[in-house]
Parts: C-alpha cells; structure tokens; sequence
C-alpha cells in the first residue's frame, strides 16, 4: 500500500480563519513533506519532517505552521492567508529522508482564500 | 546553474503513437532521477526511478526512461499511448552532496494531449 491521505479534499477560507490542513501515511514512512503547487506550475518544497523533527522549512511565511504529531501524521496550520496563497497544497512521504528515497504523494487540498 | 530542464511545455500525439518526453538536468554528479505524472486536479503518481545500474527502466502503465550520462538526459518514452495518458508530466532530481533531507527538484512539466 503506497497511500497518502489528505483532507479536506477542498477547502474556502477568509483571510482571518483559522484553519488545518491533515496528511496521513501509513506505510512506516518517517519523513514527510509539504509542497505548494500553483496552477500550471511544479510543486515548491515548503516543509520537510524527518523522524518526527522539522528539517527543512524553506523560508515559509509564519502564517503557515506545520506540526507532525507522530510518524503518521502531519499537519499545516493555516492563518491569516492572503488569497495568493492559494493553490494545490500536496503532502508527501518517504521511507526515509536520505537521499535514494523515492516519495510518494498524496491527492492534494485544493485551497481558495477569498 | 544546477536545474533540470524539460524543453517541451507541451506536446500532442495521436492515440497509438508512440510517445518520447525530454529531460535534462544540469548538476555536478548525476542526481537520482524521477518522472511523475499528475492528472489534471489530481496528486502525483511516481512512474519511474533510476538510482544507478540499467540504463533502461521500466516503470507503471507501460512507459520507460532511458538514462543518458554523456547526454545529462532521462527521457520518458511509451511505444504507444493511450487517451487515459493525456497528464501533465513532471521530471525531477534528487540532487547528491546535500548535507541532510533530500529536497525533490521538479522541472517545469509536459504537459501531454492525445488526440483520438
């Protein structure tokens, strides 16, 4: 089984919500990812999560916050988007975070900030 | 400057035609290479890998890549695509020498059309 799960499959937030974006693996993987991905666009790395401890954010802004509870787990917290931050938000997962690891991807939250 | 390049933003070909993807990168020793595909609104699905050996692999749903060393090249190829195929399709690196978690570096994407 090479599923990841995200939820909401879609999601409409104002600028002043506060709300949280859900990824889950259960494949005994112990890194995971954030992207970004605008229309027409490859996805951007934003976060990397290995053995539970945040190892790469690449200059993220601190309205989003990502957490990842236990190894299965992994969350982006959102506030007080701006509507350009809308866009495919992909989470992903890997046996390990070493480099000869193949990552697999799950369906994405299509987010609208209006 | 270290990148991977794919040239083609977009290509149409005929159900049953046989179908070739470029993709070139730019980094010092040759990174672990990828190709995914992403169906329209969709997440992305790992066709194919090549870390080191064979230079011809085989991945899902019948395509194949060829890794070119001389060339910096790992082109995607399907003897004969279907309607099911029409995706966007992205190659990415795994660059070497990086100190910690690997960061995935896509390429622009091809986007691919079939007509009937």
């Amino acid at each position: 089984d090479t599923e990841v799960t995200q939820t909401p499959k879609h999601l409409v937030m104002g600028m002043t919500n506060k709300k949280s974006l859900k990824c889950e693996q259960h494949m005994g993987h112990r890194a995971m990812y954030w992207y970004k991905q605008k229309a027409k666009k490859p996805p951007e790395l934003m976060f990397v999560y290995s053995y539970e401890k945040l190892s790469i954010n690449e200059s993220v802004p601190s309205r989003f916050s990502p957490e990842c509870p236990n190894s299965s787990l992994l969350n982006l917290h959102l506030h007080a988007l701006q509507p350009e931050d809308s866009a495919l938000y992909l989470c992903a997962s890997s046996q390990s975070s070493g480099l000869a690891y193949e990552q697999y991807f799950g369906p994405g939250t299509r987010l609208t900030v209006t | 400057a270290q990148s991977v390049t794919q040239p083609d933003i977009h290509i149409t070909v005929s159900e049953g035609a046989s179908l070739e993807l470029r993709c070139n990168y730019s980094y010092g020793a040759t990174p672990y290479l990828f190709w995914y595909v992403q169906s329209p609104g969709q997440g992305l699905q790992l066709l194919l890998k090549y870390f080191s050996g064979d230079t011809l692999v085989q991945g899902i749903k019948g395509f194949e890549a060829e890794f070119k060393r001389s060339q910096s090249s790992f082109n995607l190829r399907k003897p004969s695509v279907h309607w099911s195929d029409a995706a966007e399709y992205f190659c990415a690196v795994v660059p070497k020498g990086f100190q910690g978690a690997q960061k995935l570096v896509f390429g622009q994407g091809t986007r691919l059309t079939i007509n009937p």
